[in-house]
């Protein structure tokens, strides 16, 4: 099982809210790492959104739009990156990072299209 | 403004030894920790390695025994060594940094490596 799994894919309508989720296996507690969130658009290279433990380390990365945030689902050892007020130009692959183990682990990524 | 820019071959025999060179501006080197970051094609992203200035390095485990990563302060560049390359090592090449502790929050374009048999 991966460490981190993220649907393959995901739809919304422009002006959504839009959640996407990042599970962890079990056994690792989401509580305990700091989510980084990357946006990739075909043919460009990824671009920090921003990373969430919560703690004083927490930051949106320059220039992006604060409809983009972090969260966490403890219930569902889960962390969540949220776009509020999905837009066109939000259409892109999105991945969750943690460093585990000594190294850093991507999640698969979900590619959201907008509708 | 930090910009990183990655260089090489695009084309590498297999079994042969694959090197890049990243070019950062904007920074000082000594400022951050320095990642290669690979995507093959169809496929997700792929962490190779973390290198500090100091010239410690950190690998992905299943690719440790092939890579070598080292920064060159004068010329302000890092670069990445993969040898016994296989198709499998096909994929586009990042470059990416940050500050240490905290991830990466900066890529370079990124440079696409064919292994050809």
């Amino acid at each position: 099982q991966a460490v981190l799994t993220q649907p393959s894919s995901l739809s919304a309508s422009p002006g959504a809210a839009v959640s996407l989720t990042c599970t962890f296996r079990s056994g690792i507690d989401v509580a305990a790492y700091r989510i980084y969130w990357y946006q990739q658009k075909a043919g460009s290279p990824p671009q920090f959104l921003l990373r969430y433990k919560p703690d004083p380390g927490d930051q949106l990365g320059s220039g992006v739009p604060s409809r983009f945030s972090g969260f966490k689902d403890a219930s569902a050892n889960a962390g969540i990156l949220l776009i509020s007020g999905v837009q066109s130009e939000d259409e892109a692959e999105y991945f969750c990072v943690i460093y585990h183990g000594s190294a850093w682990v991507f999640g698969g990524g979900t590619k959201l299209t907008v509708l | 403004q930090v910009q990183l820019q990655e260089s090489g071959p695009g084309l590498v025999k297999a079994s042969e030894t694959l090197s890049l060179t990243c070019t950062v501006s904007g920074v000082s080197i000594t400022s951050y920790q320095w990642s290669w970051i690979r995507r093959p094609a169809e496929k997700g992203l792929e962490w190779i390695g973390d290198v500090y200035f100091s010239g410690a390095s950190d690998h992905n485990p299943a690719l440790t025994s092939r890579v070598t990563m080292s920064v060159d302060m004068s010329k302000s560049q890092v670069s990445l060594k993969l040898r016994s390359v296989t198709a499998a090592d096909t994929a586009t090449y990042y470059c990416a940094g940050g500050q240490v502790g905290f991830g990466v929050d900066v890529w370079g374009q990124g440079t696409t490596v064919t292994v050809s048999s």
